[in-house]
């Protein structure tokens, strides 16, 4: 199976917006509502930010959000802070009941 | 609080056989509500599903990885553990094992800090 695709680098300043995008095909992102998206800081366990394309787990800001259109999902993050630089990965579900990550993208904080 | 621990040899020679254990704490692997996963990340790299465990041991597999990777579970030591053969150095990576809310939440809620395993000889 094929890594969903990824902008390698984004970066904003603090307070702006900043959307990252994750490409796959109707037979994983485009096909089920099962794209999940991840915060990671190198040397540190991966956060779960957004699952189920739009849903929020308890705790994580209302500052991230995701959205979908086709075979593209979207995370977008408000009011940058400079806690929010890391790495970030989309995973989907696929119709081979498998799963697969995005290859990350590294946001950087102005 | 759930947590998740991965234990193991933090070099493995070519050709031999990688194996870890996740040992979760504050909660049971037997819930009939998760499956228990595990992710990799080579080094300059991203995140790689491996596979997925049920507390019944139903297995799923990254295709790519399927005929080499096994993992079990043993609910009376609340572990779940993973064995890939016939490594070689592309699979040296920091490996993570991750709570997996395939049927409800379809996504990896709580994960280990990761073990760093190097293939050399």
């Amino acid at each position: 199976q094929s890594a969903l695709t990824q902008p390698a680098s984004v970066s904003g300043s603090p307070g702006q917006s900043i959307t990252i995008s994750c490409t796959g095909t109707t037979s994983d992102v485009g096909g089920y509502n099962y794209v999940s998206w991840y915060r990671h800081h190198p040397g540190k366990a991966p956060q779960l930010m957004i699952y189920d394309v739009s849903k929020r787990p308890s705790g994580v800001s209302n500052r991230f959000s995701g959205s979908k259109s086709g075979n593209t999902a979207s995370l977008t993050i408000s009011g940058l802070q400079a806690e929010d630089e890391a790495d970030y990965y989309c995973n989907s579900y696929t119709s081979s009941s498998t799963w697969v990550f995005g290859g990350g993208t590294k946001l950087t904080v102005l | 609080q759930l947590q998740l621990q991965e234990s193991g040899p933090g070099l493995v020679k070519p050709s031999e056989t990688l194996s870890l254990t996740c040992t979760v704490s504050g909660g049971s692997i037997s819930s009939s509500s998760y499956y228990w996963g595990w992710i990799r990340q080579p080094p300059g790299k991203g995140l790689e599903w491996i596979g997925s465990i049920y507390y019944s041991g139903n297995t799923y597999y990254n295709p790519s990885l399927k005929s080499r990777v096994t993992i079990s579970v043993d609910t009376s030591k609340n572990q779940d553990s993973l064995k890939l053969s016939s490594v070689t150095a592309a699979d040296t990576a920091v490996y993570y094992c991750a709570r997996h809310l395939w049927l409800t939440l379809h996504a990896f809620d709580i994960w280990g800090q990761g073990t760093m395993v190097t293939v050399s000889s």
